[in-house]
């Protein structure tokens, strides 16, 4: 079992849409959760983190987490063109070397 | 507003040589990381530093590889004697405390070995 799973994609959705993206992770200890967007040939771009279950906003961004569920999830509402992307899901401990498990990303297109 | 940053952009060796990839962390951070992208897959952990000390490795990290904060500012990844598998975007990251959980990323070095 993979430790930090994510659809590769593409997700295609259309502008000004809600894109909703998806992680589950199997390590119960994960205490920290992160969406970082990768464009390409980019550098890891931190754009939101959690760490409670519920919801945290941040401007368009609504992260989701789920511990008993052991999911996360990252919602884009208003969707742009500019927002197409590699979206990387991201997990620690919050102890030890704090090292990030990271997914394999989703691909995201937002189609004008 | 601060960043990390990292030389070379890219970096281009042959089989066998060694090379140093270096990373400035944003100046009051203590914990410092080393990732590695292999091109089309996942970005992956391949070492953690924290006072003065190596605090994690991975797998991938064997004996080629070496890391060392030279001085107060300049951290860097050797690896001694390249392969064709080493070919990746290398990205380093640094994290402000121990209570901090988030860590930001530099804008990586692409390494092409031939």
């Amino acid at each position: 079992q993979k430790e930090v799973e994510q659809n590769s994609g593409p997700l295609s959705v259309p502008e000004g849409a809600i894109a909703s993206l998806n992680c589950t992770y199997s390590d119960r200890v994960s205490q920290s959760f992160f969406w970082y967007r990768q464009y390409s040939g980019k550098s890891p771009e931190l754009i939101m983190s959690i760490y409670s279950n519920g919801d945290k906003e941040d401007g368009r961004f609504t992260a989701q987490l789920n511990k008993a569920s052991q999911y996360v999830s990252l919602l884009i509402r208003d969707s742009q063109p500019s927002d197409s992307a590699t979206y990387l899901c991201a997990v620690n401990r919050a102890s030890g070397t704090y090292k990030y498990i990271f997914g394999t990303g989703t691909r995201l297109k937002v189609l004008a | 507003e601060p960043e990390v940053t990292q030389t070379p952009s890219h970096q281009v060796t042959q089989m066998g040589q060694e090379v140093i990839l270096r990373c400035v962390p944003i100046s009051n951070h203590l914990y410092f990381y080393w990732y590695r992208q292999i091109l089309g897959q996942k970005v992956e952990f391949l070492v953690s530093f924290y006072n003065n000390e190596i605090s994690e490795k991975s797998e991938i990290f064997d004996d080629q590889f070496s890391v060392e904060r030279p001085d107060g500012s300049n951290f860097t990844l050797k690896i001694r004697s390249t392969k064709l598998e080493d070919s990746a975007m290398y990205f380093c990251a640094s994290k402000l405390t121990v209570t901090s959980y988030e860590q930001y990323f530099g804008p990586g070095t692409r390494l092409t070995v031939t």
